[in-house]
């Protein structure tokens, strides 16, 4: 595996279930990100995690969230969500946060259908 | 509170010619602007960036124009290809780390061969 890896590639899921994201990057990066694209929308940057702690959460609704067990695993825990909460989930990971030019590589994300 | 506008939001070019997208922002403060591109099924990928300390940036057939005072930029695809067909995002951030990046809303591309 190389750069970064989403599973599953697609999900559906009901308003009551639980799922869980995985994000895996294999490029040595300390910072991972969640993102959310909608279409027609701007990709939201959702959290961010520099050296597994969490320096980011764009008010996220509670329904959503994030674990980052290590610099190269990232979940997205996700329970009762809503049907808007339908998207393409983009992982991301870069060489740091902060740094100069920190190159963010994305992953094909999940697409998420909520019933 | 839209930051980044990008437009057109759609555009269709034959091959051969020349693909121009634009954004404008309102934060001052934005000090590096990156376009990426995305393939149906993939991630967004960096194709060109620049700071506003150089007013064009060029890599191959892909140029950025930058204009502070108007707080536009915009990028341009000479010779377009089939191959160029996807969506293309701009953003922009403060400091030059790219890590808090503002997007545009997307401009998908189609190269008519």
């Amino acid at each position: 595996e190389t750069g970064v890896t989403q599973t599953p590639r697609h999900l559906v899921m009901g308003m009551t279930n639980k799922k869980s994201l995985k994000c895996e990057q294999h490029l040595g990066h300390n910072a991972m990100y969640w993102y959310k694209q909608s279409a027609k929308k701007p990709l939201e940057l959702m959290f961010v995690y520099n050296f597994k702690e969490q320096t980011e959460n764009n008010s996220v609704p509670s329904r959503f969230s994030p674990e980052c067990p290590n610099s190269s695993h990232l979940f997205l825990h996700l329970h009762t969500l809503q049907p808007e909460d339908s998207a393409l989930y983009l992982c991301a990971s870069s060489q740091g946060w902060g740094g100069l030019y920190n190159e963010q590589f994305f992953g094909p994300g999940t697409r998420l259908t909520v019933l | 509170q839209q930051q980044v506008k990008q437009s057109p939001q759609s555009l269709i070019v034959q091959k051969g010619g020349i693909s121009i997208i634009n954004c404008a922002y309102e934060n001052t403060a934005f000090d590096y602007f990156p376009w990426y591109q995305q393939f149906p099924g993939k991630g967004p990928a960096l194709l060109i960036a620049i700071r506003p300390d150089v007013s064009e940036k060029k890599e191959g057939r892909f140029t950025i124009s930058f204009n502070k005072s108007a707080k536009q930029f915009s990028l341009h695809i000479m010779d377009s290809q089939p191959g160029d067909s996807a969506t293309y995002f701009c953003a922009a951030s403060v400091g030059t780390s790219g890590s808090r990046l503002t997007f545009g809303e997307g401009t998908q591309l189609t190269v008519n061969p």
